[in-house]
């Protein structure tokens, strides 16, 4: 079984650019959240999404927007990108009611950084 | 505002035993997760507590206590694979899709 697969591994932009991430999920998990890694904030949860619809979001500026496809394929957008926006991006997938609660299946991420 | 707290640092030998605690403080509360990090890669599920108590899994144990928001990670055996950070997450919602992580703990482990 595949697991969550992120593109691009890797990215460079400018400040003011606009950047996509995407996120394919486990087959069969309907479930997509995403969350920003940096050294000093450790992971934050940045908003979840759930048969295309934004389930859950957490304490970001409008500028983070994502959506979810019929798929479950996930996208991320940041537009206006700022220097602090330097960090990895993780995606995780999950099917409710199978597997264990709380656990998410993280991607590799998606390590963007802002010039 | 929502928060959980854990050590930055732990550092033990092969062959030993290390606990790392999390205290949390959240609105809306299901369950508490570990998860491990290496270098690099991304962060894989180790044990979740949905109730008070001890919950084993091999050479990992996780502990739960909601009246006193207070959990911890139990590794024995250490090995020197187990070296990588170590994070405590507080699942928000019924579906365990909403998660606040700390911030996490790196664990060194020598020979």
């Amino acid at each position: 079984k595949a697991g969550v697969t992120q593109t691009p591994r890797y990215l460079i932009k400018t400040r003011g650019q606009q950047v996509t991430l995407s996120c394919s999920p486990i087959s069969g998990h309907r479930s997509v959240s995403w969350y920003q890694q940096t050294p000093g904030q450790g992971l934050q949860f940045l908003f979840e999404y759930f048969s295309e619809t934004q389930r859950n979001k957490g304490n970001f500026p409008g500028r983070f927007s994502g959506r979810q496809f019929s798929n479950s394929r996930s996208e991320m957008n940041v537009s206006t990108l700022e220097l602090g926006d330097s960090a990895l991006y993780l995606c995780a997938s999950s099917h409710r009611g199978r597997g264990r609660d709380g656990e998410l299946f993280f991607g590799e991420g998606s390590r963007l950084t802002v010039l | 505002g929502q928060s959980l707290e854990q050590p930055s640092e732990v550092t033990a030998v092969e062959g030993a035993i290390v606990q790392i605690n999390c205290t949390y403080q959240t609105s809306g509360f299901y369950g508490l997760s570990w998860y491990q990090q290496h270098d690099g890669g991304a962060p894989t599920f180790l044990s979740y507590n949905g109730l008070d108590g001890l919950e084993e899994t091999g050479r990992f144990s996780s502990f739960l206590s909601r009246s006193d928001s207070y959990g911890y990670l139990l590794l024995q055996e250490l090995q020197m694979k187990d070296s990588a950070s170590y994070f405590c997450a507080a699942q928000l919602n019924q579906a365990g899709t909403a998660l606040i992580f700390g911030k996490g703990t790196t664990l060194s482990v020598s020979s």
